[in-house]
C-alpha cells in the first residue's frame, strides 16, 4: 500500500518569503507528526495531531509556524517570513494512534533551502 | 538540553563482525525506547524497539539492550552486512503521547 507522501521534495526560497509543506498520510492512521532535521543534527519534534486537533505543539519554534490537518488527511506546514535557520529537511510521520509503541512511518521528507 | 544524546557521530566496522550503537538519555520519564534507520534521501525507518519494564529485545541480527540505572541502550547488529550502512538513530517516548526525541545519530559504515 502507499506509504506516507510529501510534497515538494525540494523547496528553495527567499529569505521573507511564506512556503508551505505538505504531508499524505497512510490512509486509516489517525496520528501525524511533524519533525525537521537540521544538517548535522537528529530530527526535532514540532507538532503532533489526533485527527485535526493538536494536542501538542510544544515543538514548534516561533509563532512563524503553523500546522493545520483536514479530519484524518492532509496536513500542511505553513512557515511565514522564512529565515536561513528554518533552512533543514522537514519530516512527516503517521501512525494508526498517537501512542507509545505505535509505529510511526515516515515520508521521504521535504528538503527546504532558504536563501 | 540533548534529552537523548548518540555521542559517536560514525562507526565503521568489517563486514561480519558485530556493531554496537550507543545512546543515552536524561529524562528518566521515557519509558520506551526505538532505533530508527535513515538511508540518505529517505525517512526513517522503525528497526526495533524496547519497553522500560525489558531490558533486552531481540528481532533476527538486532539486539536492544536497556540498562535504565545508568540510562543507556546500545544496539548490536550481529553479523553486521554492507547493507547495514546507514544512519541510525536512537529514540525516546514517555508513555502518555507517541511524540518521540531523537539523538543526533550515529552514521555507521559496514566494509565489505
Amino acid at each position: 500500500g502507499a506509504g506516507v507522501s510529501q510534497s515538494p521534495s525540494n523547496k528553495v526560497t527567499e529569505k521573507g518569503k511564506d512556503v508551505e509543506l505538505r504531508c499524505d498520510p497512510i490512509s486509516g492512521h489517525t496520528a501525524l507528526y511533524w519533525y525537521r532535521q537540521r544538517l548535522g543534527q537528529g530530527l526535532e519534534f514540532l507538532i503532533y495531531f489526533q485527527g485535526n486537533s493538536a494536542p501538542d505543539k510544544s515543538g514548534l519554534p516561533s509563532d512563524r509556524f503553523s500546522a493545520e490537518r483536514t479530519g484524518e488527511s492532509v496536513s500542511t506546514l505553513t512557515i511565514q517570513r522564512t529565515q536561513q535557520e528554518d533552512s533543514a529537511v522537514y519530516l512527516c510521520a503517521s501512525s494508526l494512534i498517537p501512542t507509545v509503541g505505535d509505529t510511526q512511518y515516515f515520508g521521504p521528507g521535504t528538503r527546504l533551502t532558504v536563501l | 538540553d540533548q534529552q537523548v544524546k548518540q555521542n559517536s557521530p560514525s562507526l565503521s566496522v568489517q563486514e561480519g563482525r558485530i556493531s554496537i550503537l550507543n545512546c543515552d538519555y536524561t529524562n528518566s520519564m521515557f519509558d520506551y525506547f526505538l532505533w530508527y534507520k535513515k538511508y540518505p534521501a529517505e525517512g526513517p525507518t522503525f528497526l526495533i524497539s524496547i519497553s522500560s519494564i525489558k531490558d533486552k529485545n531481540e528481532d533476527g541480527r538486532f539486539t536492544v539492550f536497556l540498562n535504565k540505572s545508568a540510562k543507556h541502550l546500545s544496539l548490536h547488529i550481529v553479523p553486521s552486512q554492507p547493507g547495514d550502512s546507514a544512519v541510525y538513530f536512537c529514540a525516546a517516548s514517555e508513555s502518555n503521547t507517541g511524540k518521540l526525541i531523537f539523538g543526533q545519530g550515529t552514521t555507521l559504515q559496514v566494509k565489505p
